[in-house]
């Protein structure tokens, strides 16, 4: 089916451990965002990227590292997984960057760090 | 810094009672307004977006809302809620510019009772 997915739904992992989460976007669009949802702190951006290749730094972006090495695909790391990344993480993404335009979003990774 | 406040985090309403989120940001120059909604389950999906023109913008499922510049406002209305209408609405704003920064509010969870 067209549309954005992250893989996986849910995962659960130990303190210092390696995670990758997936995002994969059928629409060819040029921005992919990733965002955490916390408790009280709304959505907030991670990291962004314009296109492949290109990728810069959002409000929260320590402990994590992103590439994108392919147009479709936004995958976000977490090198050495902390309690405090524990949290609800949103891939998104949009034809243009200009803000009129919407953002489409995955359904979502929940992510527990023991 | 920019920031978006929804400052009702919990809302519950009686099928056809008539609904009013509070959305206040600060931000000093022209900004783009949004409201996503989140049902239970599913994607965050596009509700309305304010870029230009008239200030009151009309969305999916007869929502509505009001750009009130003065007020630094973009409340999101309804006129009579459904039970289908239970879910998490985000405010976000960003710069007109055109910014990859999104600044999202908490959320405010709205609950229909039947």
């Amino acid at each position: 089916d067209a549309g954005i997915t992250q893989s996986p739904r849910y995962k659960i992992t130990e303190t210092g451990r390696q995670v990758t989460l997936m995002c994969h976007q059928t629409w060819s669009h040029s921005y992919m965002f990733w965002y955490r949802q916390d408790l009280g702190h709304g959505l907030r951006l991670i990291y962004y990227s314009a296109a492949a290749d290109i990728t810069d730094k959002g409000e929260v972006p320590d402990g994590y590292v992103v590439s994108r090495s392919k147009t479709e695909n936004f995958p976000l790391t977490l090198e050495s997984a902390t309690r405090s990344q524990t949290s609800v993480y949103f891939c998104a993404s949009s034809e243009l960057l200009a803000g009129t335009d919407t953002q489409y979003f995955g359904p979502g990774t929940r992510l527990t760090v023991l | 810094a920019q920031s978006v406040s929804q400052h009702n985090h919990h809302v519950i309403l009686s099928e056809a009672a008539s609904l009013e989120l509070g959305c206040n940001y600060s931000y000093g120059g022209t900004v783009n307004l949004f409201w996503y909604v989140q049902y239970p389950g599913q994607h965050l999906q596009l509700l309305l977006k304010y870029f230009s023109g008239d200030p009151l913008v009309k969305g999916i499922k007869g929502f509505e809302a009001e750009f009130i510049k003065s007020k630094f406002s973009f409340n999101l209305r309804k006129p009579s809620v459904q039970w289908s209408d239970t879910a998490e609405y985000f405010c976000a704003v960003n710069e007109a510019s055109g910014t990859y920064k999104y600044i999202f509010g908490t959320g405010t969870r709205l609950k229909v009772l039947a």
